[in-house]
Protein backbone atom coordinates (compact mmCIF):
# COMPACT_ATOMS: atom_id res chain seq x y z
CA UNK A 1 0.00 0.00 0.00
CA UNK A 2 0.95 3.71 -0.10
CA UNK A 3 3.45 4.83 2.49
CA UNK A 4 3.79 8.11 3.79
CA UNK A 5 7.00 8.92 5.33
CA UNK A 6 7.81 12.16 7.48
CA UNK A 7 10.66 13.25 7.98
CA UNK A 8 12.73 14.55 10.58
CA UNK A 9 10.59 12.09 13.09
CA UNK A 10 11.48 14.75 16.02
CA UNK A 11 12.67 18.73 16.13
CA UNK A 12 13.88 20.34 18.85
CA UNK A 13 14.42 24.45 17.95
CA UNK A 14 15.22 27.79 19.85
CA UNK A 15 12.24 30.30 19.54
CA UNK A 16 12.79 32.09 16.36
CA UNK A 17 14.78 29.30 14.48
CA UNK A 18 13.30 28.49 10.70
CA UNK A 19 12.40 24.84 9.81
CA UNK A 20 11.31 22.56 7.24
CA UNK A 21 9.06 19.65 7.35
CA UNK A 22 8.92 16.92 4.88
CA UNK A 23 6.66 14.36 4.17
CA UNK A 24 7.78 11.71 0.93
CA UNK A 25 4.11 9.46 -0.56
CA UNK A 26 5.12 6.60 -2.64
CA UNK A 27 1.68 6.72 -4.80
CA UNK A 28 -0.47 9.47 -6.44
CA UNK A 29 -2.73 11.62 -4.52
CA UNK A 30 -5.67 13.86 -5.29
CA UNK A 31 -5.44 15.46 -1.93
CA UNK A 32 -2.56 16.61 0.66
CA UNK A 33 -3.02 18.16 3.68
CA UNK A 34 -0.89 19.23 6.42
CA UNK A 35 -2.36 19.43 10.04
CA UNK A 36 -1.06 20.63 13.52
CA UNK A 37 -2.09 18.56 16.63
CA UNK A 38 -2.30 20.33 19.86
CA UNK A 39 -1.50 19.00 23.28
CA UNK A 40 -5.60 18.32 23.86
CA UNK A 41 -5.64 15.64 20.69
CA UNK A 42 -7.36 18.44 18.20
CA UNK A 43 -5.84 18.33 14.65
CA UNK A 44 -5.71 21.36 13.26
CA UNK A 45 -5.64 21.58 9.40
CA UNK A 46 -2.85 24.25 7.91
CA UNK A 47 -3.04 23.38 4.56
CA UNK A 48 -5.00 21.68 1.90
CA UNK A 49 -2.50 21.41 -1.04
CA UNK A 50 -2.37 18.66 -3.62
CA UNK A 51 -0.22 20.65 -5.42
CA UNK A 52 1.45 24.12 -5.77
CA UNK A 53 2.53 26.80 -2.46
CA UNK A 54 0.41 28.04 -0.24
CA UNK A 55 1.20 30.82 2.68
CA UNK A 56 -0.57 31.44 5.83
CA UNK A 57 1.51 34.16 7.90
CA UNK A 58 4.04 32.33 9.35
CA UNK A 59 3.76 29.14 8.07
CA UNK A 60 3.73 28.18 4.00
CA UNK A 61 3.67 24.53 1.85
CA UNK A 62 5.04 23.16 -1.14
CA UNK A 63 3.78 20.44 -3.13
CA UNK A 64 5.25 18.85 -5.74
CA UNK A 65 3.05 16.09 -6.66
CA UNK A 66 5.23 15.23 -9.88
CA UNK A 67 7.84 14.10 -7.76
CA UNK A 68 5.55 12.82 -4.48
CA UNK A 69 6.51 14.99 -1.81
CA UNK A 70 5.44 17.86 0.38
CA UNK A 71 7.58 20.30 2.55
CA UNK A 72 6.01 22.92 5.35
CA UNK A 73 7.86 25.37 6.73
CA UNK A 74 8.06 27.48 9.54
CA UNK A 75 9.55 31.01 10.01
CA UNK A 76 10.04 32.48 13.28
CA UNK A 77 9.17 29.51 14.96
CA UNK A 78 7.46 30.37 18.72
CA UNK A 79 6.76 28.33 21.80
CA UNK A 80 2.67 27.38 20.60
CA UNK A 81 4.04 25.87 17.09
CA UNK A 82 5.23 22.53 19.42
CA UNK A 83 2.90 19.50 18.93
CA UNK A 84 2.69 17.17 16.55
CA UNK A 85 2.67 17.77 12.49
CA UNK A 86 1.11 15.43 10.74
CA UNK A 87 0.72 15.08 6.34
CA UNK A 88 -2.20 13.51 5.19
CA UNK A 89 -2.71 11.99 1.49
CA UNK A 90 -6.17 11.06 -0.59
CA UNK A 91 -5.15 8.38 -2.90
CA UNK A 92 -6.62 8.89 -6.64
CA UNK A 93 -9.54 7.03 -7.42
CA UNK A 94 -12.97 6.86 -6.45
CA UNK A 95 -12.72 3.88 -4.04
CA UNK A 96 -10.43 5.81 -1.92
CA UNK A 97 -12.64 9.47 -1.65
CA UNK A 98 -12.73 10.62 2.26
CA UNK A 99 -10.25 8.29 3.12
CA UNK A 100 -7.03 9.78 4.74
CA UNK A 101 -3.58 8.26 4.94
CA UNK A 102 -1.91 10.02 7.77
CA UNK A 103 2.36 10.13 7.92
CA UNK A 104 3.93 9.16 11.65
CA UNK A 105 4.29 12.63 12.39
CA UNK A 106 6.73 15.24 13.59
CA UNK A 107 7.23 16.18 16.60
CA UNK A 108 8.14 19.62 17.22
CA UNK A 109 9.37 21.34 20.66
CA UNK A 110 10.07 24.92 20.35
CA UNK A 111 11.76 26.14 23.24
CA UNK A 112 12.03 29.80 24.86
CA UNK B 1 -19.92 28.76 12.14
CA UNK B 2 -19.83 25.35 14.23
CA UNK B 3 -17.30 23.08 14.09
CA UNK B 4 -16.74 19.61 14.37
CA UNK B 5 -18.41 18.47 17.55
CA UNK B 6 -17.34 14.98 19.23
CA UNK B 7 -19.43 13.50 22.48
CA UNK B 8 -18.25 12.58 25.02
CA UNK B 9 -14.80 13.76 25.66
CA UNK B 10 -13.57 10.93 27.82
CA UNK B 11 -15.18 7.30 28.27
CA UNK B 12 -14.33 4.57 30.99
CA UNK B 13 -15.05 1.34 29.92
CA UNK B 14 -14.82 -2.53 30.81
CA UNK B 15 -13.24 -5.05 28.85
CA UNK B 16 -16.58 -6.66 26.98
CA UNK B 17 -18.42 -3.81 26.90
CA UNK B 18 -19.80 -1.83 23.61
CA UNK B 19 -19.59 1.98 23.27
CA UNK B 20 -21.01 4.20 21.06
CA UNK B 21 -19.61 7.69 20.08
CA UNK B 22 -21.27 10.67 18.37
CA UNK B 23 -19.79 13.15 15.64
CA UNK B 24 -21.83 15.84 14.38
CA UNK B 25 -20.03 17.94 11.56
CA UNK B 26 -20.05 21.19 10.46
CA UNK B 27 -22.98 22.47 8.74
CA UNK B 28 -23.46 21.74 5.30
CA UNK B 29 -20.75 18.77 5.13
CA UNK B 30 -22.13 15.69 4.13
CA UNK B 31 -19.03 13.43 4.38
CA UNK B 32 -18.25 12.39 8.01
CA UNK B 33 -14.68 9.75 8.46
CA UNK B 34 -13.75 8.79 11.41
CA UNK B 35 -10.07 7.66 12.68
CA UNK B 36 -8.48 5.98 15.63
CA UNK B 37 -5.00 7.02 16.96
CA UNK B 38 -2.73 5.40 19.16
CA UNK B 39 0.56 5.44 20.30
CA UNK B 40 1.87 2.08 18.51
CA UNK B 41 -0.19 2.50 15.16
CA UNK B 42 -0.84 6.17 14.93
CA UNK B 43 -3.97 7.50 12.72
CA UNK B 44 -5.51 5.39 11.27
CA UNK B 45 -8.79 5.26 8.86
CA UNK B 46 -11.95 4.31 10.55
CA UNK B 47 -14.90 4.56 7.79
CA UNK B 48 -16.50 7.27 5.92
CA UNK B 49 -20.43 8.05 5.28
CA UNK B 50 -21.54 10.05 2.73
CA UNK B 51 -25.64 10.73 2.41
CA UNK B 52 -26.22 8.06 4.85
CA UNK B 53 -23.63 5.52 3.12
CA UNK B 54 -20.43 3.97 4.04
CA UNK B 55 -18.09 4.88 1.10
CA UNK B 56 -14.74 3.43 2.43
CA UNK B 57 -13.84 1.40 5.65
CA UNK B 58 -10.41 0.69 6.90
CA UNK B 59 -8.84 -2.76 8.16
CA UNK B 60 -10.46 -2.88 11.35
CA UNK B 61 -12.84 -5.77 12.35
CA UNK B 62 -16.17 -6.30 12.26
CA UNK B 63 -16.79 -5.12 16.11
CA UNK B 64 -16.52 -1.40 14.71
CA UNK B 65 -19.21 -0.28 12.91
CA UNK B 66 -20.76 3.40 12.52
CA UNK B 67 -24.01 4.82 10.54
CA UNK B 68 -25.10 8.29 9.24
CA UNK B 69 -28.10 10.17 9.56
CA UNK B 70 -30.05 11.99 7.40
CA UNK B 71 -29.07 15.16 8.98
CA UNK B 72 -25.08 13.90 8.54
CA UNK B 73 -24.68 13.10 11.85
CA UNK B 74 -22.49 10.21 12.51
CA UNK B 75 -22.50 7.85 15.87
CA UNK B 76 -19.37 4.90 16.06
CA UNK B 77 -20.12 1.78 17.95
CA UNK B 78 -17.65 -0.61 19.09
CA UNK B 79 -18.58 -4.32 20.79
CA UNK B 80 -17.22 -6.47 22.86
CA UNK B 81 -14.11 -3.91 23.49
CA UNK B 82 -10.65 -5.17 24.42
CA UNK B 83 -7.84 -3.65 26.05
CA UNK B 84 -6.41 -2.67 22.76
CA UNK B 85 -9.13 -0.12 21.45
CA UNK B 86 -8.21 2.25 24.47
CA UNK B 87 -7.68 5.50 21.65
CA UNK B 88 -8.59 8.57 21.20
CA UNK B 89 -11.31 8.45 18.26
CA UNK B 90 -11.44 11.35 15.98
CA UNK B 91 -14.07 12.40 13.99
CA UNK B 92 -13.58 14.63 10.83
CA UNK B 93 -15.82 16.23 8.24
CA UNK B 94 -15.91 17.62 4.75
CA UNK B 95 -18.00 19.03 2.39
CA UNK B 96 -17.86 15.84 -0.35
CA UNK B 97 -15.38 14.43 1.24
CA UNK B 98 -12.65 16.11 -0.93
CA UNK B 99 -11.05 19.27 -0.13
CA UNK B 100 -10.23 20.52 3.63
CA UNK B 101 -11.27 18.27 6.01
CA UNK B 102 -11.74 19.71 9.57
CA UNK B 103 -11.58 17.48 12.61
CA UNK B 104 -13.68 17.52 16.07
CA UNK B 105 -11.57 17.48 19.55
CA UNK B 106 -11.82 13.86 19.67
CA UNK B 107 -13.19 11.10 22.27
CA UNK B 108 -10.58 9.31 24.55
CA UNK B 109 -11.80 5.95 25.17
CA UNK B 110 -9.94 3.39 27.93
CA UNK B 111 -11.03 0.23 28.01
CA UNK B 112 -10.11 -1.00 31.33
Amino acid sequence: GIQVEQSPPDLILQEGANSTLRCNFSDSVNNLQWFHQNPWGQLINLFYIPSGTKQNGRLSATTVATERYSLLYISSSQTTDSGVYFCAVELVGSSNTGKLIFGQGTTLQVKP
Amino acid sequence: KAGVTQTPRYLIKTRGQQVTLSCSPISGHRSVSWYQQTPGQGLQFLFEYFSETQRNKGNFPGRFSGRQFSNSRSEMNVSTLELGDSALYLCASSPEGQGITTFGSGTRLTVV
